[in-house]
């Protein structure tokens, strides 16, 4: 079975300051991990992923993400958020060399605030 | 940039009516995909479907469910006799394949059950 945490429902950052969005995800073997957004009445929009190589990957929207396999999480982050980055962030992860489902977190609301 | 698109965007029925949601991949794209969002909650997986036929289906994805691609293009989910815990955003996926690791999705069709 797989599954993912995102232990914070909301998270509330001032525009210009760094935000992170934490993610933990349990998988079998090796994790293909993944960030979603979500912007009102809108679908799912991939942002980045980690698949293998460097922990640190980089995205869409000067977005990045820190793979850690030890602590079993992949954070979200961005040096300087914006206004509009406010909308729900997912995390999702599936098993590595399948082309399986996703399986999603709860979401987390990011609130950019001037 | 292809998408991947839903139609409808709103679909009201009545409980035990049938409703089928369809969907278009992005033409190169060789796995689809089915989830669904219960309002306020997680996106769920439903169903994959790979070659012609489904390679993988949640619990959720019972017999009232079915997939079909009729035509090389569409892809939809019937639903035959809908109940009020079926109201929920359908969200249809597509994949290049298990290379290409990232699934795009379509922005959803919103059903609701009375």
């Amino acid at each position: 079975a797989q599954s993912v945490a995102q232990p914070e429902d909301q998270v509330n950052v001032a525009e210009g300051n760094p935000l992170t969005v934490k993610c933990t995800y349990s998988v079998s073997g090796n994790p293909y991990l993944f960030w979603y957004v979500q912007y009102p009445n809108r679908g799912l929009q991939f942002l980045l992923k980690y698949i293998t190589g460097d922990n640190l990957v980089k995205g869409s929207y000067g977005f990045e993400a820190e793979f850690n396999k030890s602590q079993t999480s992949f954070h979200l982050k961005k040096p300087s958020a914006l206004v509009s980055d406010s909308a729900l962030y997912f995390c999702a992860v599936r098993r590595a060399g399948t082309a399986s489902k996703l399986t999603f977190g709860t979401g987390t609301r990011l609130q950019v605030t001037l | 940039e292809p998408e991947v698109t839903q139609t409808p965007s709103h679909q009201v029925t009545q409980m035990g009516q049938e409703v089928i949601l369809r969907c278009v991949p992005i033409s190169n794209h060789l796995y689809f995909y089915w989830y669904r969002q219960i309002l306020g909650q997680k996106v769920e997986f439903l169903v994959s479907f790979y070659n012609n036929e489904i390679s993988e289906k949640s619990e959720i994805f019972d017999d009232q469910f079915s997939v079909e691609r009729p035509d090389g293009s569409n892809f939809t989910l019937k639903i035959r006799s809908t109940k009020l815990e079926d109201s929920a955003m359908y969200f249809c996926a597509s994949g290049r394949g298990i290379a290409v690791h990232e699934q795009y999705f379509g922005p959803g069709t919103r059903l609701t059950v009375t």
